[in-house]
């Protein structure tokens, strides 16, 4: 079955500590990304990537940190200089449509992130 | 810079009824695609429907249905024979480029 997966599914952190959460696909997608969901609100984009090896800042990076090493495999470190980092990350990703422009995006099942 | 409103925080429908979530988007580019996503309390982001903004023709898939107005920048979605499990969340999203870029959303809720 393609598809992306993201483990854990809940993760608990104390202040302080780094956490990595893991993002993987068997899709042959080029684009991955990864959004931070807060309680009733919508998705806030945290970083993404286009090709390996390489990866962009989004709308809310600071206190994130990514890697891209292999097309199937999209990390999220989240570190002890993020504030507020309890909520719900989602990873998604995408296929390459030409040059410049992507398609839909297809999401992974989520974590839920609790700092203790 | 490209935006995605959705003015409708919060919807309820009768079951078997239908109801209509709206939409409106900001954007100079020509070519670019509208999605709407489905967000049930799983919390996983479904796709419910997508339309090139090149197509004049509304996509439709089954009991989803839009109507994408390029004009005037509106892209509705239209749910027919609405079911219990269409409750959830409801996120409308854009993308020209790279960056996906979503609405607020709207919950919608359905009474049997």
């Amino acid at each position: 079955d393609g598809g992306i997966t993201q483990s854990p599914k809940y993760l608990f952190r104390k202040e302080g500590q780094n956490v990595t959460l893991s993002c993987e696909q068997n899709l042959n997608h080029d684009a991955m990304y990864w959004y931070r969901q807060d309680p009733g609100q919508g998705l806030r984009l945290i970083y993404y990537s286009q090709i390996v090896n390489d990866f962009q800042k989004g709308d809310i990076a600071e206190g994130y940190s990514v890697s891209r090493e292999k097309k199937e495999s999209f990390p999220l470190t989240v570190t002890s200089a993020q504030k507020n980092p309890t909520a719900f990350y989602l990873c998604a990703s995408s296929t390459r449509v030409a040059g410049s422009v992507f398609d839909e995006q297809f999401f992974g099942p989520g974590t839920r992130l609790t700092v203790l | 810079a490209q935006t995605v409103t959705q003015s409708q925080p919060e919807m309820s429908v009768q079951e078997a009824e239908t109801v209509t979530l709206s939409c409106t988007y900001d954007t100079s580019e020509s070519d670019y695609y509208l999605f709407w996503y489905k967000q049930p309390p799983s919390r996983q982001m479904i796709l419910v429907i997508r339309q090139e903004a090149y197509k004049q023709q509304n996509a439709t898939e089954n009991r989803f249905s839009v109507n994408f107005q390029k004009a005037a920048k509106s892209f509705s979605l239209k749910i027919s024979d609405s079911q219990l499990g269409d409750a959830a969340m409801y996120f409308c999203a854009y993308i020209s480029t790279d960056k996906l870029i979503f609405g607020t959303g709207t919950r919608l809720q359905v009474f049997p």
